[in-house]
């Protein structure tokens, strides 16, 4: 078993719509996890994290943890074109490194 | 402004050179990052390093190695390059526990010929 998994892409969506990306664990002692933006020919950017259950709110972006099902996942409202990128979850063990295990990445595009 | 540079945009080589790839923050960044990204397979971790001189293998080390002499650089290199090690290849930086976010550098698109 991969240690993220991530729903398997492309996913399209239409302009204004919510767009759903989902992201699994399987290291139960995953203390933090966090969501990258990479638009394409460009690095990763951080637009999220999360450390405790339930919901986090930043604008038009909603992270949301469930530790229990191992489980995180961002919804974007109101997707705009901009959004159309590849996003990647990422969790973050202890410790003052805090070494980061990325999954492979959802590519999505809003379609205007 | 958060800044962290790599040493060149694309870099081609051919099988058996000796590459340097280097990285460079201005954050006064503890901790330093190589990772390699390839289709499908997400962000590697390679190596990072939480202090000068300090060094912890990631996921994929073989055939790859590091110096950190000064806190603000971090080199990779590729000991003698293999066409499985054409990838692109991105350096990141992150302050203390207490801060979240690794800040990446423009990458290195690396192509062993």
């Amino acid at each position: 078993q991969k240690e993220v998994e991530q729903n398997s892409g492309p996913l399209s969506v239409p302009e204004g719509a919510i767009a759903s990306l989902n992201c699994t664990y399987s290291d139960r002692g995953s203390q933090s996890f966090f969501w990258y933006r990479q638009y394409s020919g460009k690095s990763p950017e951080l637009i999220m994290f999360i450390y405790s259950n339930g919901d986090k709110e930043d604008g038009r972006f909603t992270a949301q943890l469930n530790k229990a099902s191992q489980y995180v996942s961002l919804l974007i409202r109101d997707s705009q074109p901009s959004d159309s990128a590849t996003y990647l979850c990422a969790f973050g063990n202890t410790g003052g490194a805090q070494k980061l295990v990325f999954g492979q990445g959802t590519r999505l595009t809003i379609n205007p | 402004d958060v800044k962290v540079t790599q040493s060149s945009r694309y870099l081609v080589k051919r099988t058996g050179e000796k590459v340097f790839l280097e990285c460079v923050q201005d954050m006064d960044h503890e901790n330093m990052f190589w990772y390699r990204q390839d289709p499908g397979l997400g962000l590697r971790l390679i190596y990072f390093s939480y202090d000068v001189k300090m060094k912890e293998k990631g996921d994929i080390p073989e055939g790859y190695s590091v110096s950190r002499e000064k806190k603000e650089r971090f080199s990779l290199i590729l000991e003698s390059a293999s066409t499985n090690q054409t990838s692109m290849y991105l350096c990141a930086s992150k302050g203390l526990a207490g801060e979240n976010e690794q800040f990446f550098g423009p990458g290195t698109r690396l192509t062993v010929l």
